[in-house]
């Protein structure tokens, strides 16, 4: 079945760098996405990778995908205080009749300290 | 930049009362999904909805859950008998085709007494 692995908890100094992992087990997912859930929030796209890249920068964010491994990770640079959140890794699943589902890791709740 | 909306924010029901959750996906998209997020867990899948009709369900997606698109914008699903574990915070998303990245609301937290 499918399943998506992230560890729980990531505490960062402000200015470092932080690097969330995540491992998927659908070979087939054709996206792959990371979503960012604050406090008593719902869930904010932070960005995603399309299955044939292995790699996408957008501003402080870099995403790494390696397909042979299922490997994906969430990189920000020059961590801030606002940075502070859970981050969901999510694979997209084709469910069948052209509907995709997401399923979801745990979260990776990320802790900056000042 | 358009957003998917969801009434009410927070909903307190009676168990064996029913309940209905309001969404409004973005307006050029096709496919509609609920999701629920008991807390402290993980974001499950419930539901996807195409062309009028159920594209794929999850286990969770029981005989007392049903969705409708009643009009043009609202998506909504509706609990038939709440129950104590259908305490969770339920979220709406919605994707222009099928593969495409799905947007999601903020949410309406269920809570069941």
């Amino acid at each position: 079945g499918e399943d998506v692995e992230q560890s729980l908890f990531l505490s960062v100094r402000e200015g470092d760098s932080s690097v969330i992992n995540c491992t998927y087990t659908d070979s087939s997912s054709t996206y792959l996405y990371w979503y960012k859930q604050e406090p008593g929030a719902g869930l904010q796209l932070l960005t995603y990778i399309f299955s044939n890249m292995d790699m996408k920068q957008d501003q402080r964010l870099t995403v790494l995908l390696n397909k042979k491994d299922k490997h994906l990770s969430l990189r920000i640079a020059d961590t801030q205080t606002g940075d502070s959140a859970i981050y969901f890794c999510a694979e997209s699943i084709n469910s069948g009749a052209g509907s995709y589902q997401l399923t979801f890791g745990k979260g990776t709740k990320l802790s900056v300290i000042p | 930049e358009p957003e998917v909306t969801q009434t009410p924010s927070h909903q307190v029901t009676q168990m064996g009362q029913e309940v209905i959750l309001r969404c409004v996906p973005i307006s050029n998209h096709l496919y509609f999904y609920w999701y629920r997020q008991i807390l402290g867990q993980k974001v499950e899948f419930l539901v996807s909805f195409y062309n009028n009709e159920i594209s794929e369900k999850s286990e969770i997606f029981d005989d007392q859950f049903s969705v409708e698109r009643p009009d043009g914008s609202n998506f909504t699903l509706k609990i038939r008998s709440t129950k104590l574990e259908d305490s969770a915070m339920y979220f709406c998303a919605s994707s222009r085709r099928g593969a495409d990245t799905q947007y999601f609301g903020p949410g309406t937290r269920l809570t069941v007494l």
